[in-house]
């Protein structure tokens, strides 16, 4: 199946500080990923869509300046974490598809902790 | 928008059972996936099957579109099946997936 890559696995950053994570499809094109935020024992939730070449489309109730995305090419999409505090303290985990069918394949998400 | 239910939220079996996690949602899909979250959070993919039954080794997935919801069977259940699994749907050109809230499955020993 497809591969998916995140990076970093884990960071640790402190109060006010932007973090960047990658996500990178290693053996395919997207030109759509997706971004998700998932919470101690809790389900995953959808953040934004992020489209090459385009603006991001965010979910109700994600703020765009806080969670910047960008979409550079066919392979990579960042989100960053703008001035992070610490309730943005969550797992992040993005995922992209092939052009062919409508199956999505997920990255090894990003453990972000704010102190 | 579309509501994605699962159960039984958890699960305790006894290694060797078999168990059926059910997945109901609220509209007509064109995606359906099976994850199984790993202790580390990595989703691995178990089914694609926005319809019809599919197999894998001791895993198989039915999905009724037309009734509007998806069963994950576990067969000889082992303590490495143990972990979260989640149900997915999207209905939509979009891809967007909408997940349930889970199953935890625990197999003891």
């Amino acid at each position: 199946g497809a591969v998916v890559s995140q990076h970093p696995s884990w960071v640790i950053c402190k109060s006010g500080t932007s973090v960047k994570i990658e996500c990178r499809s290693l053996d395919f094109q997207a030109t759509t990923m997706f971004w998700y935020r998932q919470f101690p024992k809790k389900s995953l939730m959808l953040m934004a869509t992020s489209n090459e070449g385009s603006k991001a489309t965010y979910e109700q109730g994600v703020e765009k300046d806080k969670f910047l995305i960008n979409h550079a090419s066919l392979t990579l999409s960042t989100l960053t974490v703008t001035s992070a505090h610490p309730e943005d303290s969550s797992f992040y985990i993005c995922s992209a598809g092939d052009t062919f069918s409508y199956e999505q394949y997920f990255g090894p998400g990003t453990r972000l902790t704010v102190t | 928008g579309i509501q994605v239910e699962q159960s039984p939220p958890d699960l305790i079996l006894q290694e060797g059972a078999n168990s059926t996690l059910r997945c109901n949602f609220s509209d007509s899909v064109n995606n359906l996936q099976w994850f199984h979250q790993n202790p580390w959070g990595q989703l691995i993919n178990l089914f694609y099957i926005p319809s019809g039954t599919k197999q894998n080794g001791r895993l198989s997935a039915t999905t009724v579109a037309t009734e509007r919801y998806s069963l994950l069977y576990i067969s000889s259940s082992q303590t490495t099946d143990s972990g979260v699994y989640f149900c997915a749907v999207a209905s939509s050109n979009t891809g967007k997936l909408i997940f349930g809230q889970g199953t935890t499955l625990q197999v003891k020993p």
